[in-house]
């Protein structure tokens, strides 16, 4: 079945720790977006990629980090710079101008 | 500024009314798309419906209905006939120009309870 699978659902992280967390697409959509969101609050945007080896800053981009080495892949690292890393992470995926198709979301949750 | 405005944190309504959730816009690129969604207690993000900046005609999709003013710049989601699988936080969300993967902007969201 064609969707966006993000990996883990619930993630736990130590103080000044890295984590990644996983996005993979095989709708072969070229635009990936990552969204954070928080209790009872919109989606605010992370990082955005058009193409592969590309990607921009949305609003909220420091202590994150992306890559995009493969057109299916979208992984987003949270620093041990992000100083507020708690919240649920949603990533996304698109045709050019069409609706976002969304994975289950991660859980990320500072211990 | 805000893009995308949504002024209802929380709606209540009883089964098999209809209920109107309030969006509004902000932007000055005559090209653009409208799009809301649902997301149950699950979180995960449920696309509704889709209206283009020059579309004609308002959007449908079963019990959805998205009432476009584009001269007030809103785009208010219509529910008719609640039901109980209704409750669920409505996002409003719009992409600025239909060129390759600019990102949907998302309002604050409203909380729809639907109750029997």
């Amino acid at each position: 079945d064609g969707g966006i699978t993000q990996s883990p659902k619930y993630l736990f992280r130590k103080e000044g720790q890295n984590v990644t967390l996983s996005c993979e697409q095989n709708l072969n959509h070229d635009a990936m977006y990552w969204y954070r969101q928080d209790p009872g609050q919109g989606l605010r945007l992370i990082y955005y990629s058009q193409i592969v080896n590309d990607f921009q800053k949305g609003d909220i981009a420091e202590g994150y980090s992306v890559s995009r080495e493969k057109k299916e892949s979208f992984p987003l690292t949270v620093t041990s710079a992000q100083k507020n890393p708690t919240a649920f992470y949603l990533c996304a995926s698109s045709m050019p101008s069409g609706e976002a198709f969304f994975g289950q979301g991660t859980r990320l949750t500072v211990v | 500024a805000q893009k995308i405005t949504q002024t209802q944190p929380g709606m209540f309504v009883q089964e098999k009314e209809a209920v109107t959730l309030d969006c509004t816009y902000d932007t000055s690129d005559p090209s653009y798309g409208l799009f809301w969604y649902k997301q149950p207690s699950s979180g995960e993000m449920i696309f509704l419906i889709y209206q283009g900046s020059y579309d004609q005609q308002n959007a449908t999709e079963g019990r959805y209905s998205l009432n476009f003013q584009k001269a007030r710049k809103s785009a208010n989601l219509v529910i008719s006939a609640s039901q109980l699988g209704d409750s669920a936080m409505y996002f409003c969300a719009m992409r600025e120009g239909f060129q390759a993967g600019t990102a949907l902007i998302f309002g604050k969201g409203t909380t729809l309870s639907v109750s029997s």
